[in-house]
């Protein structure tokens, strides 16, 4: 079937640790997007990526990071600075066009312990 | 800059009653386009509904309906004759063209509403 594939579902982290969290679409879309939730205030973006091997900051890029070497993967990383990392993380892609709808994953809940 | 406030945090409602979620937002941009998602309690965020800036007819598909004023900046989502099924989050979301004529398909999103629909 057709979608975006986030994983893993629950991610731990320790305290000074890099994670990567996965990101894979089968849509052929140009675009991918990572956001972030946290409760009552909605989805923020971090980084979006238009092309192969090209990827822009978004609102709260600081402490992650992003890679696109092929259309279908678009991983994100969060690095030890980040220093608030647990949250919601939202993967998504669409057509790239300001009218066209995105579509999700199903999210990677990342915890520090 | 763009902005989207959903003021309703959470609504409460009991099956089969109509509820409506408010969403007002902000943008400098004449061609813009207004999103609804859906999150339910799996996590993936479900689309709903697209608007164009330019296209201010209402909109109804079954039990849903959208009413989007330009004059008053809002878009708002009316569910008729709830059902528990309708018990998700319910987001807002705001994507403008720049003057380039692309905007990377980039969402700001509400804060979202929380809608608990009781049988």
């Amino acid at each position: 079937d057709g979608g975006i594939t986030q994983s893993p579902k629950y991610l731990f982290r320790k305290e000074g640790q890099n994670v990567t969290l996965s990101c894979e679409q089968n849509l052929n879309h140009d675009a991918m997007y990572w956001y972030r939730q946290d409760p009552g205030q909605g989805l923020r973006l971090i980084y979006y990526s238009q092309i192969v091997n090209d990827f822009q900051k978004g609102d709260i890029a600081e402490g992650y990071s992003v890679s696109r070497e092929k259309k279908e993967s678009f991983p994100l990383t969060v690095t030890s600075a980040q220093k608030n990392p647990t949250a919601f993380y939202l993967c998504a892609s669409s057509q790239g066009a300001g009218n066209t709808e995105a579509f999700f994953g199903q999210g990677t809940r990342l915890t520090v312990v | 800059a763009q902005k989207v406030t959903q003021a309703q945090t959470e609504i409460s409602v009991v099956e089969k009653e109509d509820v409506t979620l408010d969403c007002v937002y902000e943008t400098r941009d004449t061609t813009y386009y207004l999103f609804w998602y859906k999150q339910p309690p799996s996590g993936e965020l479900v689309f709903l509904i697209r608007r164009n800036s330019f296209d201010e007819q209402n909109e109804i598909s079954g039990r849903y309906s959208w009413n989007f004023q330009k004059s008053t900046s809002s878009f708002n989502f009316t569910i008729t004759a709830s059902q528990v099924v309708d018990s998700a989050v319910y987001f807002c979301a705001l994507s403008v063209s720049n003057a380039g004529g692309t905007s990377y398909g980039k969402l700001t999103f509400g804060q979202g509403t929380i809608l608990t629909v009781h049988p």
